[in-house]
């Protein structure tokens, strides 16, 4: 079974731009997250999308936005660009969205803002 | 989420057993053990969960302290691939399915 997968790798934007991340679960799975780790602040929890509507949101502004779609693959957007936005955004996803399922990780996007 | 603590880094010789401590002394009853590790370059995974009784798999095992506000993970024979960051989570069985992650333990493991 194919594992987590996120498009692209890597990313270099500039301030003030947006971007665009993707992310396509193991197939089967319905709950999709995704978080941001940066070396201060760690791994923080964005948000959550199970069967195309959020569950779950982080402490982050609304810059920040996703979406699921009807094959659960899930897109994550960052608006108007901070140097603070830098960072791995890894997307995880789990069969449903309860406390015991596990979660699969993808490689992660690195984005770098410049 | 209850918190969990655990020492900031550990070191281990290969092929040695470790044991990875994590405090929690708030948790309740509801609330299972989770721990991913995530290895340099790449995203975490899981290594193993828990409630009450001690868990054994392929990968380690889970020793859950009688009053369960402790809980170890034990690497049996640990080899260079282990050395990684191991994240130590409690989740609440009435909680959504993201993770709350802390600092983790960075483990190192010398030849």
């Amino acid at each position: 079974k194919a594992g987590v997968t996120q498009t692209p790798r890597y990313l270099i934007k500039t301030r003030g731009q947006q971007v665009t991340l993707s992310c396509s679960p193991i197939s089967g799975h319905r709950s999709v997250s995704w978080y941001q780790q940066t070396p201060g602040q760690g791994l923080q929890f964005l948000f959550e999308y199970f069967s195309e509507t959020q569950r779950n949101k982080g402490n982050f502004p609304g810059r920040f936005s996703g979406r699921q779609f009807s094959n659960s693959r899930s897109e994550m957007n960052v608006s108007t660009l901070e140097l603070g936005d830098s960072a791995l955004y890894l997307c995880a996803s789990s069969k449903d969205s309860r406390a015991t399922d596990t979660q699969y990780f993808g490689p992660g996007t690195r984005l770098t803002v410049l | 989420d209850a918190k969990t603590t655990q020492p900031n880094s550990m070191e281990s010789n290969e092929e040695e057993p470790v044991h990875l401590p994590c405090n929690h002394s708030t948790i309740s009853g509801t609330d299972y053990i989770h721990w991913y590790r995530q290895l340099p370059s790449q995203g975490p995974e899981y290594v193993i969960h828990g409630l009450t009784s001690n868990v054994n798999n392929r990968m380690a095992s889970l020793a859950i302290a009688e009053d369960r506000k402790s809980s170890t993970l034990i690497l049996h024979r640990a080899t260079l691939r282990d050395a990684a960051v191991y994240y130590c989570i409690l989740r609440d069985v009435g909680s959504q399915g993201n993770l709350i992650f802390g600092k983790g333990t960075k483990l190192s493991v010398k030849p």
